[in-house]
């Protein structure tokens, strides 16, 4: 199984341009979730959600759009890219509700620069 | 806010000691787990314990879960070279629908 699958691995972006990253996950899960990491910061949850056609915001969702048309993918937009959006983005999945609950899974990270 | 917070920030010790890292939280939970991360890598479960367990082993891994005082401790045993990463602990809220996240404890094994 591939897991939970990320791309682009590295971006660089200019104020203000807009991008798509993209998670998808052959698993089966549920929950879906996005999550920015700067140092010192540990984990903060963009977005997240629980099954196809439902989103729900997290603790720092400002910048950031999701959509959740299938149970596969689950894409997060920049609409116009800021330098406090250079981090490190990590998309993670979970069988929500389904065996011990929300043990995540993660892809290796989406590394993010914006000038 | 973020639910978890870790003590220390940053600990390093020699190969074959014993590694203790502490976990604090806010509110009641589901279960509380634990995460490596290697560097540059995404995170990678370790271990759940469950709100009504109060201790639990997977390996050299020892966690033990103090509801009433709202904290969790990891510990690995005789560290090795390879347990050289950031651990996270995280919380399953009762009634939310997420994990909330630690800021992570950095460990550096010494060879």
């Amino acid at each position: 199984n591939a897991g939970v699958t990320q791309t682009p691995k590295f971006q660089v972006l200019k104020t203000g341009q807009s991008m798509t990253l993209q998670c998808a996950q052959d698993m089966n899960h549920e929950y879906m979730s996005w999550y920015r990491q700067d140092p010192g910061m540990g984990l903060r949850l963009i977005h997240y959600s629980v099954g196809a056609g439902i989103t729900d915001q997290g603790e720092v969702p400002n910048g950031y759009n999701v959509s959740r048309s299938t149970t596969e993918d689950f894409p997060l937009r920049l609409l116009s890219a800021a330098p406090s959006q250079t981090s490190v983005y990590f998309c993670a999945s979970s069988s929500f509700g389904r065996g011990p609950k929300n043990i995540q899974y993660f892809g290796a990270g989406t590394r993010l620069s914006v000038l | 806010s973020q639910q978890g917070e870790e003590d220390p920030q940053a600990l390093s010790i020699q190969e074959g000691e014993n590694a203790t890292m502490n976990c604090s939280y806010k509110t009641s939970i589901n279960n509380l787990q634990w995460y490596r991360q290697n560097s540059g890598r995404g995170l990678v479960h370790l271990i759940l314990i469950r709100s009504n367990e109060r201790e639990k082993h997977s390996g050299r891994l020892r966690v033990t879960l103090d509801t009433s005082k709202k904290s969790s401790s990891l510990l690995i045993t005789a560290s090795r070279a390879a347990d050289t990463a950031s651990y996270f602990c995280a919380t399953d809220e009762r009634g939310a629908q997420k994990l909330v996240f630690g800021q992570g404890t950095r460990l550096t094994i010494n060879p």
